[in-house]
């Protein structure tokens, strides 16, 4: 069965810090994709990025950037010089294959707090 | 485009009331569905899937049943309704045969008192 941990129940930063959401997964899947989603207090879930198990290239969004790294089964997620705005809880996610259709596995999301 | 729809957006009822919470999904045929929880503080719990018209998978034992009547409608039901069955309900499809994609509906909260 797949599994998401996403270790880091809070995390309060003020405005400007940078801070590092962390994610370990584990499947057995050979192919599969890993997500981050931010859901804010409105409580949409908001697509952020998905990256396949065969790209571990990282990726720079503005100020957000992710680390893949299939050796330690993590998709961690960096906020560099937070805002206010920042604050929501991000879940980090993994798809994988299940006869005729593919599931969504959630970790149990970190609340970020960015204060000023 | 696709769009995903899912009503009502807020809701309470009374423990032992029934349940029906609807999501519809245009613009795309044969879409994978899904109904997730996200109980108070919480992550978000798999409930149930589906593939096609009246094919139901079942994640986790409990109060709620699913129905597919339609292509591309979900519905989520309760008989009786228990105090833990409060939280926030989301529906989101997917193209079939993809492993991404994921659409998530803007969810219902659910109070019951």
């Amino acid at each position: 069965a797949q599994k998401v941990t996403q270790a880091q129940t809070e995390i309060s930063v003020v405005e400007k810090e940078d801070v590092t959401l962390d994610c370990v997964y584990e499947t057995r899947d050979t192919t599969y994709y890993l997500f981050w989603y931010k859901q804010p207090p409105s409580g949409e879930l908001v697509f952020l990025i998905r990256r396949n198990s065969f790209d571990e290239q990282n990726e720079i969004s503005g100020r957000y950037s992710w680390n893949f790294q299939k050796s330690t089964s993590s998709f961690n997620f960096t906020i560099t010089a937070s805002q206010v705005v920042d604050s929501a809880v991000y879940f980090c996610a993994l798809s994988e294959s299940t006869g005729t259709a593919s599931k969504l596995t959630f970790g149990t999301g970190t609340r970020l707090q960015v204060t000023l | 485009s696709q769009t995903i729809h899912q009503w009502p957006a807020t809701l309470v009822q009374p423990v032992g009331s029934p349940l029906s919470l609807e999501c519809t999904v245009e613009g795309t045929s044969n879409p994978n569905l899904y109904w997730y929880r996200q109980a108070a503080g919480r992550g978000l719990q798999l409930l149930f899937y589906s593939v096609g018209i009246g094919q139901i998978s079942s994640e986790v034992p409990q109060n709620l049943s699913a129905s597919r009547p339609q292509d591309r409608q979900f519905i989520l039901s309760s008989k009786k309704l228990l105090l833990s069955d409060s939280g926030f309900y989301l529906c989101a499809w997917k193209k079939a045969g993809s492993n991404y994609g994921y659409t998530f509906g803007s969810g219902t909260r659910l109070t019951v008192v």
